[in-house]
């Protein structure tokens, strides 16, 4: 059973710094493109990074870069989130998510549950 | 940057059909996911590449994508199905970014 268990949530004070961790299980975490997919309290889907398999491809969404770091250890099944200068507008529960990419399709098929990141002074 | 276009709410009576609408520039050229989120818990890949359903997802789920709309498609409604749905593409063209509609609440009434 593939499982996503997200952790390393919780409240900081603006400009402060956060670790996610996300522990995979149940399949070939080294196989698998990851990503990091946010959701602001009352608010949609926002997609925050993505790593592939081998860490050699990196993206972030315009709002994340230069602050966020995403990076993946296939030794360890896990995937981490590095987050720096964070702000009010950073909360959001954070999930990660395996991503099943095909040529020019990819989709989301297994979620984590999610770590809340609250950011307030 | 992509654009999804999603209608905030859709509403239906149990047993009749819900369709809900995601409208992009030329969507019709990419391929669309579909995900259900329901209060608390994670969202779930109920509808990728435009039609085909993962398993375990009820036959009642379906899509298609033409032109400058893609559409989730609920038949028989049951009262379960009362969820935020929310499209997505991956716009490989555009520095690999995700792009996620903003959403459409369904009311089962």
């Amino acid at each position: 059973e593939v499982q996503l268990v997200e952790s390393g949530g919780g409240l900081v004070k603006p400009g402060g710094s956060l670790r996610l961790s996300c522990a995979a299980s149940g399949f070939t975490f080294s196989s698998y493109s990851m990503n990091w997919v946010r959701q602001a309290p009352g608010k949609g889907l926002e997609w925050v990074s993505s790593i592939s398999s081998s860490s050699s491809y990196i993206y972030y969404a315009d709002s994340v870069k230069g602050r966020f770091t995403i990076s993946r250890d296939n030794a360890k099944n896990s995937l981490y989130l590095q987050m720096n200068s964070l702000r009010a507008e950073d909360t959001a529960v954070y999930y990660c998510a395996r991503k099943v990419e095909m040529a020019t399709i990819g989709f989301f098929d297994y979620w984590g549950q999610g770590t809340l990141v609250t950011v307030s002074s | 940057s992509y654009v999804l276009t999603q209608p905030p709410s859709v509403s239906v009576a149990p047993g009749q059909t819900a369709r809900i609408t995601c409208g992009g520039n030329n969507i019709g050229s990419k391929s669309v996911h579909w995900y259900q989120q329901k209060p608390g818990q994670a969202p779930v890949l109920v509808v990728y590449d435009d039609s085909d359903r993962p398993s375990g997802i009820p036959e009642r789920f379906s899509g298609s994508n033409s032109g400058n709309t893609a559409t989730l498609t609920i038949s028989r409604v049951e009262a379960g199905d009362e969820a935020d749905y929310y499209c997505q593409v991956w716009d490989s063209s555009s520095d690999h970014r995700e792009v996620f509609g903003g959403g459409t609440k369904l009311t089962v009434l």
